[in-house]
């Protein structure tokens, strides 16, 4: 069975541009969520996702957003990139909303704003 | 507010000696605790989780963790110590009773097995 697959891998934008990073969760999943990771703020909770409609939602401003889509993949987008945002995305997935539920790690989106 | 704590930003350990990486944690209610690992430019990999029964949970690579409620704590343990253990270990926890909550992780420790 697939991974989770996250794409692009790695990217460089310049501040001010948005990015759009991708995420196809394992097959059957449904809650897809989204965390930022970073050597001085460790791993920081983005959103979820399950069934195309957003369930929770992190600390994050309002340039972050994302969305699911009927068959399970999710998107996010960071509008007017700052450097700060320099990060690993990481993205996971589990099977449905129960809080028993392992969540799966894709191997991650390298974005660095320069 | 549920939290995470993994008191040792570092552990060293020989090969061959065992090794523990502490967390403790904070939650209302029952906590679902779980371990992830990762390697150095990859995601996280999940090692083992307590939900409920035992307290004493076996996962991956020969892992195993101890749920302690009355310490709040979820110590990682393994007997012996390779060096391709060598990463950096996550504790993470979200409440049994609430899902609007989501999971919250430990700062990590990275773990060193020297040859």
């Amino acid at each position: 069975k697939a991974g989770v697959t996250q794409t692009p891998r790695y990217l460089i934008k310049t501040r001010g541009q948005q990015v759009t990073l991708s995420c196809s969760p394992i097959s059957g999943h449904r809650s897809v969520s989204w965390y930022q990771q970073t050597p001085g703020q460790g791993l920081q909770f983005l959103f979820e996702y399950f069934s195309e409609t957003q369930r929770n939602k992190g600390n994050f401003p309002g340039r972050f957003s994302g969305r699911q889509f009927s068959n399970s993949r999710s998107e996010m987008n960071v509008s007017t990139l700052e450097l700060g945002d320099s990060a690993l995305y990481l993205c996971a997935s589990s099977l449905a909303g129960v809080s028993g539920n392992t969540i799966y790690f894709g191997e991650g989106s390298w974005l660095t704003v320069v | 507010a549920q939290s995470v704590a993994q008191p040792e930003d570092q552990v060293n350990v020989a090969e061959g000696n065992p090794l523990t990486v502490k967390c403790t944690y904070s939650v209302s209610g029952n906590p679902y605790l779980f371990w992830y690992v990762q390697y150095p430019n990859r995601g996280l990999q999940f090692l083992l989780k307590y939900i409920t029964g035992d307290n004493l949970v076996k996962g991956s690579y020969g892992f195993e963790a101890e749920f302690n409620k009355s310490q709040t704590s979820f110590h990682l343990k393994k007997p012996s110590a390779l060096v391709s253990d060598s990463a950096l270990y996550f504790c993470a926890v979200r409440p049994a009773d609430n899902y609007g909550q989501n999971f919250v992780f430990g700062p990590g420790t990275r773990l060193s097995v020297l040859p």
